[in-house]
């Protein structure tokens, strides 16, 4: 089945700095690759999605790139914030219609 | 908010006894899911839904059953609740497509002693 390893497991950043996660997946079929931000004791919440057929999807501050042949997709934060300071999540979707979830990163904005 | 709706939103119960946790939704999806959360789990898949009494297991099946009488209801049952099923469990709709538009539940954070 689907494996999907996320990295780093924590990851501090000075504010205004770029962050940038890292998600490699092992099913070749798989077609949606998703990211979700968690605040503290909040649920999950879509940031930004991807689909294969396409390599980079921008909105405002936050990025991804899907690079299929590699199988791995990253996740892209410019000029960090304190409000970005969460735990971050990747998915990926694919051949059995469910998705698959990587174990989380944890953005910290040092001040 | 988001149509989704979760109860009861914390709960302590002892163990041994069953506990049956509710998901309700507005939004007329077709896909329903429950989650848990757990330090260092990330979200493991524990049941979902694909419609009106059809449901499947997902990775963490054992000790749990689910039920999904109605469109707009899915319910998780403990069905003699252990401490290793302490955690916090989201349920998730999505909709039109089994991807799309995932949106989680406010969760419940469930304590067994």
């Amino acid at each position: 089945g689907e494996n999907v390893e996320q990295h780093p497991s924590t990851l501090s950043v000075q504010e205004g700095d770029s962050a940038v996660i890292k998600c490699t997946y092992s099913d070749s079929a798989s077609n949606y690759f998703p990211w979700y931000k968690q605040e503290l004791g909040k649920r999950p919440q879509l940031i930004i999605d991807i689909r294969s057929n396409v390599g980079e999807k921008k909105d405002q501050r936050i990025a991804v790139t899907l690079n299929k042949t590699a199988k791995h997709f990253s996740l892209h934060i410019t000029e960090t914030q304190p409000e970005d300071s969460a735990v971050y999540f990747c998915a990926v979707g694919g051949s059995n219609y469910q998705l698959i979830w990587g174990a989380g990163t944890k953005l910290i904005i040092k001040p | 908010d988001a149509g989704i709706t979760q109860s009861p939103r914390h709960k302590v119960t002892e163990t041994g006894t069953p506990v049956t946790l509710r998901c309700h939704q507005t939004e007329n999806h077709r896909y329903m899911y429950w989650y848990r959360q757990d330090p260092g789990h990330g979200l493991r898949l524990i049941h979902y839904s694909y419609g009106v009494k059809d449901t499947d297991k997902g990775e963490v099946s054992d000790g749990y059953s689910v039920s999904r009488s109605k469109t707009e209801d899915f319910l998780l049952t403990l069905e003699s609740a252990t401490s290793s099923q302490t955690s916090v469990y989201f349920c998730a709709i999505s909709g039109p497509g089994m991807m799309d538009g995932y949106t989680f539940g406010s969760g419940t954070r469930l304590t067994v002693v």
